[in-house]
């Protein structure tokens, strides 16, 4: 197995849909990140998870909600996106949330919302 | 607003020359750093990290690192076609959660 599995792996979705994003990581790591790449613009960090716990929200619309079951695991709920939330959508895992920590990405999932 | 500078390139070299890819930062804290490979289509991939002055080697790569000019570098020695990908820098926020990326540098290598 991969170290970071992220599924869909391409979605599209309508503006009233309502749909999730899965990742899971087999690395042991305690930290778990969303991030959104858009098209010529830097990796934007959306959340963060250190042990389950949300310790970072970047300032992002509540149409995207995060949820972290446990340390394996992390879903990011969709909900009445608009098409500019249209991006790639990269999982990642790291040892840890803070300090001297590289981070372990997963293949992404293409979302195109219409 | 902290950040993470980078050429957006592209940058062409032929095969077999050194390619030099560039990025600054502004939190003077931080104390990680990181180069991402990407693939056209890919997720990063971790090719390097560095985390005091100097120069770290790891086959043809050195990354390169000045706390006091806050600068970054790469460094990618006899380039190959297969090198060809966008470069991202990355900085760990001092004290925080946060790793801040560059855009990237798209590397060009020609055969």
């Amino acid at each position: 197995e991969t170290g970071v599995t992220q599924t869909p792996r391409h979605l599209v979705m309508g503006m009233t849909n309502k749909k999730s994003l899965k990742c899971e990581q087999h690395l042991g790591h305690n930290a778990m990140y969303w991030y959104k790449q858009s098209a010529k613009k830097p990796l934007e960090l959306m959340f963060v998870y250190s042990l389950e716990e949300r310790v970072e929200n970047n300032s992002v619309p509540s149409r995207f909600s995060p949820e972290c079951p446990n340390s394996s695991h992390l879903f990011l709920h969709l909900h009445t996106l608009q098409p500019e939330d249209s991006a790639l959508y990269l999982c990642a895992s790291s040892p840890q949330a803070m300090g001297n920590t590289e981070a372990f990405f997963g293949q992404g999932t293409r979302l195109t919302v219409v | 607003q902290k950040e993470v500078e980078q050429n957006s390139g592209p940058l062409s070299v032929p095969e077999g020359a050194i390619a030099s890819l560039n990025c600054t930062y502004s939190d003077r804290g931080s104390q990680s750093f990181f180069w991402y490979r990407q693939y056209s289509g890919k997720s990063p991939e971790l090719i390097m990290s560095i985390y005091s002055n100097g120069d770290k080697e790891d086959g043809r790569f050195t990354a390169q690192l000045n706390k006091a000019s806050q600068y970054v570098s790469l460094l990618i020695r006899d380039s190959q076609p297969s090198d060809s990908a966008t470069y991202l820098c990355a900085v760990n926020e001092a004290g925080g959660f946060k790793t801040i990326f560059g855009a990237g540098t798209r590397l060009f290598v020609k055969a």
